[in-house]
């Protein structure tokens, strides 16, 4: 079966510190990759989304990048976390072929 | 480019009572649109969805009719439950991209 997963669930980091959250997905080959981020109270903003190993696309500019190392993991990145950075992460994949996105469960990210 | 437009929340209700959650789009071409569903701490998952004019998605009590004269997409349910309590987004997908367009989300509370 196709799945995808997402961790941690939960994470509190000090301001400065390192980021790496991992998205993977299973029963599938090449798949569209995709980070979103959804602050507080508000709607989804897209980060950086991936067609295919090392290809990435950023749509925000910011303190955050990504990398594609496998065909099926898709990873989020900082070297130095923000306060701004806190929010709700969510990967999502959009099957080939298919009318609509399967997200992960997402990561709290809580910058301290 | 394109664009989705979803009514403010957070939309607050009885149990029992019907419920309409507006959503209009603009786009290029004939785009694919959805509803997603986001439970408390927990990723998106996809409601239901419509790829054609007049096509009518159905799910979980849910339905929401694709409009091409009107360019919308209202989600509707007869008779919410407490479980209901959750965020909605209307999202669309173009004919050739696989960058959805969400809109904001509307929250919506349904009290005992």
């Amino acid at each position: 079966s196709q799945t995808i997963h997402q961790w941690p669930a939960t994470l509190v980091q000090p301001v400065g510190s390192p980021l790496s959250l991992e998205c993977t997905v299973e029963g599938t080959s090449n798949p569209n990759l995709y980070w979103y981020r959804q602050a507080a109270g508000r709607g989804l903003q897209l980060l950086f989304y991936s067609v295919g190993i090392g290809q990435i696309s950023s749509e925000v500019p910011q303190n955050l990048s990504a990398s594609r190392p496998q065909d099926r993991q898709f990873i989020l990145s900082s070297k130095k976390l923000l306060l701004s950075d806190s929010g709700f992460y969510l990967c999502a994949w959009l099957p080939q072929g298919a009318w609509g996105y399967t997200f992960g469960s997402g990561t709290r990210l809580t910058v301290v | 480019g394109d664009s989705v437009t979803q009514m403010e929340g957070p939309v607050t209700l009885s149990e029992e009572a019907f419920l309409t959650i507006n959503c209009t789009y603009t786009a290029t071409g004939y785009p694919s649109l959805f509803w997603y569903v986001q439970y408390p701490g927990e990723g998106l998952q996809l409601l239901l969805k419509a790829t054609k004019a007049d096509d009518k998605g159905s799910n979980k009590g849910f339905e929401a009719t694709y409009r091409k004269e009107t360019t919308s997409f209202h989600l509707e349910k007869g008779s919410v439950q407490v479980s209901d309590s959750a965020v909605y987004f209307c999202a669309l997908l173009g004919g050739g991209s696989y960058i959805p367009t969400f809109g904001r989300g509307t929250s919506l509370i349904v009290h005992p």
